[in-house]
């Protein structure tokens, strides 16, 4: 059982280009969501889906993308990458929950990418 | 859209001190409130939730505390000790539309020895 795996670890970009941060659970979760974290801003949702086939926008989803088209995949896209973007980006996952019974996040590893 | 604001951002206490982290939430429909803590270069981790039919909830060393009249909640670390040493996030969960977390910005907690 790994949890939520995120790949890669590290990336570095040029202005412009394009790239897939890939995000797998094994844990039947229906959520998954994409957090970027920059420093003395805590945790930004960027996109979520609440099951497969199904995805919306966060507080912060200009500039990327997002797809889930198997259950235990959750992509993250930047079509043409900014300085902006750098940033730690972290996949996360959870059961949907209810009020009495809310179930927490498990996140992944983060993936840290710098745009130059 | 739910607003949280932590404070403080940063805390340095000796070991065995106390510390608490406060946060307020905007939305009077959250009603849950997980805290996550995060270790340097490391995933956030669950440390401790509470929801909101409960004012106190306590895990050995750790205790969170609930106002909804006022609208806030913090964390309390007993007899800290240097592996307290992290990020510490406040969180809370807004009734509609999506069960969407939204995070405070975190406090930078150093347990000095």
């Amino acid at each position: 059982n790994a949890g939520v795996t995120q790949t890669p670890k590290f990336r570095v970009l040029k202005t412009g280009q394009s790239m897939t941060l890939l995000c797998a659970q094994d844990m039947n979760h229906e959520y998954m969501y994409w957090y970027r974290q920059d420093p003395g801003m805590g945790l930004r949702l960027i996109h979520y889906s609440v099951g497969e086939g199904t995805t919306a926008k966060g507080e912060v989803p200009d500039g990327y993308n997002v797809s889930r088209l198997k259950k235990q995949n959750f992509l993250l896209g930047l079509e043409s990458a900014a300085p902006s973007q750098t940033s730690v980006y972290f996949c996360a996952s959870s059961y949907p929950g209810t009020a009495l019974s809310d179930s927490p996040l498990h996140f992944g590893n983060g993936t840290r990418l710098t745009v130059t | 859209g739910e607003n949280v604001e932590q404070h403080p951002s940063t805390l340095s206490v000796q070991e065995g001190d106390s510390a608490v982290i406060k946060c307020t939430y905007s939305d009077s429909a959250s009603n849950y409130f997980p805290w996550y803590k995060q270790e340097l270069g490391k995933r956030p981790q669950l440390i401790i939730d509470i929801r909101s039919n409960v004012g106190e909830k306590k895990d050995q060393r750790i205790a969170v505390t609930l106002n909804k009249t006022a609208k806030h909640f913090s964390l309390h670390i007993t007899e800290t000790q240097p592996e307290d040493s992290a990020v510490y996030f406040c969180a809370a969960l807004p009734g509609v539309p999506a069960r969407q977390l939204t995070f405070g910005s975190g406090t930078q907690l150093t347990v000095l020895p």
